[in-house]
Formats: C-alpha cells, sequence, structure tokens
C-alpha cells in the first residue's frame, strides 16, 4: 500500500532562508507525486507534481522539488521564504492504477519576520 | 482561472440529519473526487466518479455515503444520516484525467451536532 510520510509537522524559518519541507513516499509502483498547499480557510492548491520526465521539478511561487528514486523521497525547497509563504504543505503520492491521493499528514510553516 | 466551486461554506447539522454538501467542477474536467479533513488530521480520499458511476471509494464511503451528478454541472455528496464523527472539511476536486493533478474546491466545513 502506498504512504506518504511528512518529517516535521511544524517549520519555522527566518523571512529569505533557505525552506525544506521533507516527504518520503512507499510505493511498489512508480509513483506520481505531488505538492500542494493550503492557506488558512482555503481549498488544497498545486503547488508541483511530478508524473514522469525530469526529476526537478518548478512549481508556483518559487518552490521546486527533487523526485529522488533512490531515497524514495519528494523534499520541497525555495531558496528563499517570504511571509506569504506561512501555510500548511501537503505531500501526496498516487500511482497509474488508481485514481487517489494518498497525503501526507502535513507541515505547517511559520515564517519569521 | 477556473475554479471548483462548493457550497455551502459552513453546514451545521443535527446528528442523524441528511446533508447534501454541492460541488460545480470546472466544465471540461471528466474526473471527480471527494476527500475529507478531520480537524487535526490528514486529508482522507473518499470517492472518485467518472462517466456517471464510482470508479473508487474508500472504507469510509460506506452505506451512508451517496455521490450523484445530477445534472451537467453539479457533482453532489449525501450523508444520509449524520454522524458526530462526519464533521470535518469535505473537499471537492476535479480534474481532465488521472493523476493530472486535481483542482480542489475551498471545501464545506461540516458540523455535526
Amino acid at each position: 500500500a502506498q504512504s506518504v510520510t511528512q518529517l516535521g509537522s511544524h517549520v519555522s524559518v527566518s523571512e529569505g532562508a533557505l525552506v525544506l519541507l521533507r516527504c518520503n513516499y512507499s510505493s511498489s509502483v512508480p509513483p506520481y507525486l505531488f505538492w500542494y498547499v493550503q492557506y488558512p480557510n482555503q481549498g488544497l492548491q498545486l503547488l508541483l507534481k511530478y508524473t514522469t520526465g525530469a526529476t526537478l521539478v518548478k512549481g508556483i511561487n518559487g518552490f521546486e522539488a527533487e523526485f529522488k528514486k533512490s531515497e524514495t523521497s519528494f523534499h520541497l525547497t525555495k531558496p528563499s521564504a517570504h511571509m506569504s509563504d506561512a501555510a500548511e504543505y501537503f505531500c501526496a503520492v498516487s500511482d497509474q492504477s488508481s485514481y487517489k491521493l494518498i497525503f501526507g499528514s502535513g507541515t505547517r510553516l511559520l515564517v519569521r519576520p | 482561472e477556473p475554479e471548483v466551486t462548493q457550497t455551502p461554506s459552513h453546514q451545521v447539522t443535527q446528528m442523524g440529519q441528511e446533508v447534501i454538501l454541492r460541488c460545480v467542477p470546472i466544465s471540461n474536467h471528466l474526473y471527480f473526487y471527494w476527500y475529507r479533513q478531520i480537524l487535526g488530521q490528514k486529508v482522507e480520499f473518499l470517492v472518485s466518479f467518472y462517466n456517471n458511476e464510482i470508479s473508487e471509494k474508500s472504507e469510509i464511503f460506506d452505506d451512508q455515503f451517496s455521490v450523484e451528478r445530477p445534472d451537467g454541472s453539479n457533482f453532489t455528496l449525501k450523508i444520509r444520516s449524520t454522524k458526530l464523527e462526519d464533521s470535518a472539511m469535505y473537499f471537492c476536486a476535479s480534474n481532465q484525467q488521472p493523476n493530472y493533478g486535481y483542482t480542489f474546491g475551498s471545501g464545506t466545513r461540516l458540523t455535526v451536532v
């Protein structure tokens, strides 16, 4: 069965610092991987996705993630945090045979001035 | 940018009552989904729907739940007899193809009292 583990329920960074949100997955078949962001009282917005091809994926708002098959990881990074990045971030996985997403438990990003 | 619209944004209902949560997916999308997020917990898959039938459903989606696409635009989730543990944020989502990246609505917060 597929699963997603997000290390760190809360991550705090200073404005301008590197953002690194960790995601590890388990899947018996090549996965499709996603990062979503949820701002307070809002829905889930797709940040980026990996399906096939280039393993470094660029998304919206300056975020990117790298698919590392050997490490079963799909960590999300942003070189310089902005106050507006404060939100909850969810990593999710699916496979080619299923329509559903399996979500991690989320990481709340706090950005300090 | 096209949006998935959910109504109402908040719903309070008494235990045992029926509720219908409504969603208008993006017009050219073919696949529709419901997810839920109990406060403080993971986003969980409930059901996927394609070609006017359920494609996949989770263990959560028992006989109390049903989905319908009554016309060309709406997609509804009905909970027949609500329980306290049904209190959650319910998200509707749609996409053109599975694993294409979902577009989520802003959610309906259901509170069962």
